[in-house]
């Protein structure tokens, strides 16, 4: 199976500061990488996918790069709704496993 | 608009089995791969299952192949998560969501396992 690392696993920051969490996978997935994000008692949602499209409705804030084994989700602006967790997951072959989260909190 | 909205869960004794549903509107199922994924209290995210378009190969996690099924109802448009042998560790919030990207989801049912 493919593994997803993320990091950090946590981190602090305040309204306005760029965000960037970071993704690798134990293999090559090509772009083969979403990112999700996850509100409290919310259900996940997609924020991008292969790699860097951004999924309809989402703000441009919101930009993915990478390929490979490393990826990258930024936050441009960091807005009071996006203090959340956010999940990789890889979609190149089964299981489709996700990354262990990030969770964002308010510095 | 696309709705996906999951039923069923509950609490159950090790052992025990439950079926979950999930009622879909706004696209076809048969269109679309769909999955289930669930989420174990203040714990990450695990992809448990999942159904092509075509309905030919269903795919399961180690964790549950075995105990759990995966199956659609056309007519329905509906989802479905048979769960047999259930454990402890399958105590969880389960999520139905659609395509290969998880682009739409439910709000998630609970499954409580627990003597």
């Amino acid at each position: 199976d493919i593994q997803l690392t993320q990091s950090p696993s946590s981190l602090s920051s305040s309204v306005g500061d760029r965000v960037t969490i970071t993704c690798r996978a134990s293999q090559t997935i090509a772009t083969n990488l979403c990112w999700y994000q996850q509100r409290p008692g919310k259900a996940p949602k997609l924020l991008i996918y292969s790699a860097s499209n951004l999924q309809s409705g989402v703000p441009s804030r919101f930009s993915g790069s990478g390929s490979g084994t490393h990826f990258t989700l930024t936050i441009s602006g960091l807005q009071p709704e996006d203090f959340a967790t956010y999940y990789c997951r890889h979609t190149y072959s089964s299981p489709p496993t996700f990354g262990q989260g990030t969770k964002v909190e308010v510095k | 608009d696309v709705r996906l909205e999951e039923s069923g869960g509950g609490l159950v004794q090790p052992g025990g089995s439950l079926t979950l549903s999930c009622a879909v509107s706004g696209f076809t199922i048969t269109n679309y791969r769909m999955n289930w994924v669930r989420q174990a209290p203040g714990s990450g995210l695990e992809w448990i299952s999942d159904i092509p378009s075509t309905g030919d190969y269903l795919s399961y996690a180690d964790s549950v192949r075995g105990r759990f099924t995966i199956s659609r109802d056309s007519a329905k448009n509906s989802l479905y998560l048979h769960m047999n042998s259930l454990r402890v560790e399958d105590t969880a919030v389960y999520y139905c969501a659609s395509g290969r990207t998880l682009d739409y989801w439910g709000q998630g049912t609970l499954v409580t396992v627990s003597s």
